[in-house]
């Protein structure tokens, strides 16, 4: 079955350490996104990218950074500068073009501080 | 600039009772689309519907039911019958053709009482 596989589930960052959360689809879309969910905040977009070794920045893009290098991948590293990157994580991927096209969403990693 | 408003926090209902989350949207764009989004405690979003602005009519899916209203911007979702197994958090965006971003609401959470 195609689908969007997030790891890990959980994961726990050390003060000053920089961790990267996995995001892999085998859904064939060119667009990838990741969002980070708060409560209360509903999802707030951080980065997204529509094709291979380009991506832009969303709303809430400091502290993190991101590469596609591979259609598949869109890894998302939360970096040493978030000084708050507690929250839940979310990747999706869409068609490119197809803006009546539903994001898929994977079942996210729940990111801790130690 | 678009905007999604659902404000409903929190609902609780008894189950078998009808429940309806509001949804409220913003845009200066003719053209657009609206979702739903139903994240169970899992945590991973499911699509549920989509409109294009163009297309006012009702939908129904089940017990699931739709009512989009241009005239006040709203995109209504009812839930007949409810159940324990809808207990969810449900999300509605909105996403212009001109623009590669969906705009999530902060989501209503749902709890159905047995």
């Amino acid at each position: 079955d195609g689908g969007i596989t997030q790891s890990p589930k959980y994961l726990f960052r050390k003060e000053g350490q920089n961790v990267t959360l996995s995001c892999e689809q085998n859904l064939n879309h060119d667009a990838m996104y990741w969002y980070r969910q708060d409560p209360g905040q509903g999802l707030r977009l951080i980065y997204y990218s529509q094709i291979v070794n380009d991506f832009q920045k969303g709303d809430i893009a400091e502290g993190y950074s991101v590469s596609r290098e591979k259609k598949e991948s869109f890894p998302l590293t939360v970096t040493s500068a978030q000084k708050n990157p507690t929250a839940f994580y979310l990747c999706a991927s869409s068609i490119v073009g197809g803006v009546g096209q539903p994001q898929h969403f994977g079942d996210g990693t729940r990111l801790s501080i130690l | 600039a678009q905007k999604v408003t659902q404000a409903q926090t929190e609902i609780s209902v008894v189950e078998k009772e009808d429940v309806t989350l509001d949804c409220v949207y913003e845009t200066r764009d003719t053209t657009y689309y609206l979702f739903w989004y139903k994240q169970p405690p899992s945590g991973e979003l499911v699509f549920l519907i989509r409109r294009n602005s163009f297309d006012e009519q009702n939908e129904i899916s089940g017990r699931y039911s739709w009512n989009f209203q241009k005239s006040t911007s709203s995109f209504n979702f009812t839930i007949t019958a409810s159940q324990v197994v809808d207990s969810a958090v449900y999300f509605c965006a909105l996403r212009v053709t001109r623009d590669d971003k969906i705009i999530f609401g902060k989501g209503t959470r749902l709890h159905i009482l047995p």
